[in-house]
Parts: structure tokens; sequence; C-alpha cells
């Protein structure tokens, strides 16, 4: 069952914020952020693997709220390089291999 | 270098013409799994693998079988292609870090 992102998509202007969300019906034990530029393969970002954990990776920044079973991906002053679909997953069953919301299209205007 | 090797890249075939789309990875998981990416759809689940001789469905597992004779191997085989499978596919690896490592994509095209 794949989680839930919000928005399907942002459009930027440089320096500007953005922020995705993604929720779960079900219990979240980690949530993994990919993204993936255009015509490319998605690569890794980070991975959240406890309720309240944050975590940044340039300005890129995550949070995981366990309880409310969503987590968020903040994108601080945004770049060009920023552009492209950003994925959460979460592990479904006894895999640990995620299954990947429906993406989120970010587009970075100069 | 670490990486997922998936072939073809590209491929067009006619419905029902079998087809195997090859996934090696040198890095050593245990698990790999197939996805398909279609517009709005985001990432698919095909199959996964948790090791030699063990694989599970995962979401959307009609039309399309695997095997994991060997650690290094993941084909994803199409019995029967039909237009409905026209995707991109992307095969991944798992490391025990839990990080995946994808394949570039195989565009599939079935007339």
């Amino acid at each position: 069952q794949q989680p839930v992102q919000s928005p399907q998509a942002v459009i930027l202007r440089e320096g500007e914020d953005a922020v995705i969300n993604c929720s779960s019906s079900k219990a979240l034990y980690s949530v993994h952020w990919y993204r993936q530029k255009h015509g490319e393969a998605p690569v890794f970002l980070m991975i959240l693997l406890k309720g309240g954990e944050q975590k940044g990776h340039d300005k890129i920044s995550a949070s995981f709220n366990e309880k409310k079973q969503q987590s968020s991906l903040y994108l601080t002053a945004s770049q060009l390089s920023y552009s492209g679909t950003y994925f959460c997953g979460t592990p479904s069953g006894g895999s640990y291999i995620p299954t990947f919301g429906r993406g989120t299209s970010l587009i970075v205007h100069p | 270098e670490a990486q997922v090797t998936q072939n073809p890249r590209y491929l067009i075939t006619v419905t029902g013409k079998k087809l195997t789309v090859t996934c090696s990875q040198n890095m050593n998981h245990e698990y790999m799994s197939w996805y398909r990416q279609d517009p709005g759809l985001g990432l698919r689940q095909i199959y996964y693998s948790m090791n030699v001789e063990v694989t599970d469905k995962g979401d959307v597992p009609e039309g399309y079988k695997v095997s994991r004779k060997e650690k290094r191997n993941f084909p994803l085989i199409l019995e029967s292609p039909s237009p409905n499978q026209t995707s991109l596919y992307f095969c991944a690896s798992r490391s025990g870090a839990n990080v995946l490592t994808f394949g570039a994509g195989s565009r599939l095209t079935v007339l």
C-alpha cells in the first residue's frame, strides 16, 4: 500500500522554501526519501528510523512523526539542482524494501 | 564501482513475445527488488527477493515472474507481454544500511 504524498507538484523560484509531506494509513517504522532527476534513476537522500528523528543533508532536511504516521521533507533556499521528483517510501511487510508514494515533482526556476 | 546493471535499456516488442530484463549487482546485497514507473503512479513494486531462492510479490506482480538463482542476479520475466506492461522498469538492491541502489532503468514498449 503506497504512502500518500502531497503536494503532487511544487513550482518555486531559486531561494524559496518548500515542504513535501508523506503520510501512511499504516504504522510507520521508517521513512525513506529519494530524489529522481529527469531521465535518471532515483537516488537516496535519507532514512528516518525513529519517531521524532530529524535529519539534514545540505539544505534538505526531514522529520518523522511516528504517532501521526507522517514525515515531511524540507527544502530550504532552493537551488536549481533541487529540481526533480521526490519520493517517500515505507517498508511493507517483511521485505524491508520500501513501497514508494506517487512522488512530488519539484521545479525550481531561476 | 558499486552498481546495479540492467539490460536492455530500451526494448520495443510485440504482444505475446516472451522477454527477460536482466539485473545484476556487484555489491553482494541480499535484498533486490523490481519496480515499474508510470506517469502519475510513482514507483510501484513488482517483486522482491530477500535472498537466493526467496522471492515474494510486491504490489503489482500480475503478468511478471522473477527468479533468484544467484545472489547477484534477479531477472524479470514477462512470459506474454501486453501493452499495459509498457513502462519504465527499475531494478534495485538494498545495502545493510537500508539504502537502495537503482539500476539505470529499462524502457519497455509493448505494441
